[in-house]
């Protein structure tokens, strides 16, 4: 059973930085783009970035509303994916999702599987 | 930025009739692959969102057959055959063709 489990939400000053991690299970992580999103209270859901596999040199690619500021990363040797999070801004106060990205495609295009999310409130 | 527009924004629906969502985008999903990225993706209250279906039409494993996607290019419909109590929710359309990858603003699917 893939599981994705996200740590590290809470409340944090604006302009302090965060670190959410995603501790995944049930599949071979290494073979997986790996993704972030995150959902406002009351608002529907906004991508936040991903991170290729090793072998696609493990780029990343990012929302302009976070381009900068945020960096997602992967560890394979621990199945773990990150998103560290600086200078934080109120508009970022959001549910926060470790996404896994479809295999088997030729361009990363879309999400299979979310964590059950990790709350940041950015609040002074 | 590709905007998704979806139609209707709430759905009251009786149970066991049909419901139907359309999703419009504001220029072609299909992909320089070959692919169209567009899913459709539930969210049950309180729950995370979940994906039903995949590349338009793929149903995603464990999904029911009572839900369909179809369309091309530009238009494409989600179709729930039997609509049931645990199908209460808000459904999303998403593209993932072109960066950054952008939602439908949320379609309200209540019991009559």
């Amino acid at each position: 059973e893939v599981q994705l489990v996200e740590s590290g939400g809470g409340l944090v000053q604006p302009g302090r930085s965060l670190r959410l991690s995603c501790t995944t299970s049930g599949f071979t992580f290494g073979d997986y783009v790996m993704g972030w999103a995150r959902q406002a209270p009351g608002k529907g859901p906004e991508w936040v970035g991903f991170v290729r596999t090793k072998v696609k040199g493990a780029t990343t690619e990012y929302a302009a509303s976070v381009r900068g500021r945020f960096t997602v990363s992967r560890d394979d040797s621990k199945s773990i994916a990150s998103l560290q999070m600086n200078s934080l801004r109120t508009e970022d106060s959001a549910v926060y999702y470790c996404t896994r990205v479809p295999i088997g495609v030729a361009a990363p295009g879309g999400i299979d599987y979310w964590g059950q999310g990790t709350l940041v409130t950015v609040s002074s | 930025d590709i905007v998704l527009t979806q139609t209707p924004l709430s759905s009251p629906v009786t149970l066991g009739q049909p419901a139907s969502i359309s999703c419009r985008s504001s220029q072609s999903l299909v992909h320089r692959d070959g692919n169209t990225y567009l899913s459709w993706l539930q969210q049950r209250p309180g729950q995370p969102p979940r994906l039903l279906i995949y590349k338009i039409s793929d149903r995603f494993s464990g999904v029911s057959d009572r839900f369909s996607g179809s369309g091309a290019g530009t238009d494409f419909t989600l179709k729930i055959s039997r609509v049931e109590a645990e199908d209460v929710g808000v459904y999303y359309c998403m593209q993932g063709t072109q960066l950054p990858w952008t939602f439908g603003q949320g379609t309200k699917v209540e019991i009559k």
